[in-house]
C-alpha cells in the first residue's frame, strides 16, 4: 500500500507563508489533491492535481508537487486559516490520506 | 446548490448492521462517481469504498474485510452503504463524497456533512 506522511503540525506568524508537506514515495508520478477541515465540519477541496485551485478558494492557496514532497502553500496566513489540512492520492483502486496536519496561526 | 446529505448514522452493538444513505441534489447524479470517506473520533479521513457511475467498478478498502456494500439507486439520487459485522473500530463520521469529473480528476469535490455511527455495547 501507498503512504502519505504528513507533519501533525504547522505553526505560522499572522500574515506570514505556511507550507505543509505530504511525502511520498516518487510522489511526483502521482497527482496530489488537498483539503481543508475546520473544526466540526466536512472536508473541503482546496487544491486537485498538485496545482489547480477549486472556484472560490482564494489565490493565497498553492500546491507544488516534485520527487517525493507535495507542498501545499499559504500564503498571508490568516487566522480563518486554521484547520486541518489532508493530503490524498489516488493509488491503483484505492484512495490514501495522510494523516493530517494541523495549522496553527500565531 | 450542490448538496449531499447523509443520513442512517446511530449507535449499534458490536456485530450490527446499519445502512447509511446519501442524497444528491443539485447535479446530474447519475454521471458521477461516489464515495464513502470516515473519520473516527479525533483521528484522520480514512476512504472506505468506490462505486462507478453507471455500471462501472466498485472499490472497498481492504481493512473492510468484505463487511460492508456500497450501492446506488440513480433514479432516487441516492448513494447508500450497507455495513454488517460492525466493531468499536468502525466508530466514525462517516461522509459521503463526489468524485471530480473528468477522466483523471480522482479527488472528492463535494463532500456531505457526515453521519456519526458509534458502535457500541
Amino acid at each position: 500500500s501507498y503512504d502519505l506522511t504528513q507533519p501533525l503540525s504547522v505553526s505560522v506568524a499572522l500574515g506570514q507563508t505556511a507550507r505543509i508537506s505530504c511525502g511520498g514515495n516518487n510522489i511526483v508520478g502521482k497527482n496530489v489533491h488537498w483539503y481543508q477541515q475546520m473544526p466540526g465540519q466536512a472536508p473541503v477541496l482546496v487544491i486537485y492535481r498538485d496545482t489547480f485551485r477549486p472556484s472560490g478558494i482564494p489565490e493565497r492557496f498553492s500546491g507544488s508537487n516534485s520527487g517525493n514532497t507535495a507542498t501545499l502553500t499559504i500564503s498571508t496566513a490568516q487566522v480563518g486559516d486554521e484547520a486541518d489540512y489532508y493530503c490524498q492520492v489516488r493509488d491503483s483502486s484505492t484512495w490514501v490520506f495522510g494523516g493530517g496536519t494541523k495549522l496553527t496561526v500565531l | 446548490e450542490v448538496q449531499l446529505v447523509e443520513s442512517g448514522g446511530g449507535l449499534v452493538q458490536p456485530g450490527g448492521s446499519l445502512r447509511l444513505s446519501c442524497a444528491a441534489s443539485g447535479f446530474t447524479f447519475s454521471t458521477y462517481s461516489m464515495n464513502w470517506v470516515r473519520q473516527a473520533p479525533g483521528k484522520g479521513l480514512e476512504w472506505v469504498s468506490y462505486i462507478s457511475s453507471g455500471s462501472g467498478p466498485i472499490y472497498y478498502a481492504d481493512s473492510l474485510k468484505g463487511r460492508f456494500t456500497i450501492s446506488r439507486d440513480d433514479a432516487k439520487n441516492s448513494l447508500y452503504l450497507q455495513m454488517n459485522s460492525l466493531r468499536a473500530e468502525d466508530t466514525a463520521v462517516y461522509y459521503c463524497a463526489r468524485r471530480g469529473w473528468g477522466l483523471n480528476n480522482w479527488y472528492f469535490d463535494i463532500w456531505g456533512r457526515g453521519t456519526l455511527v458509534t458502535v457500541s455495547s
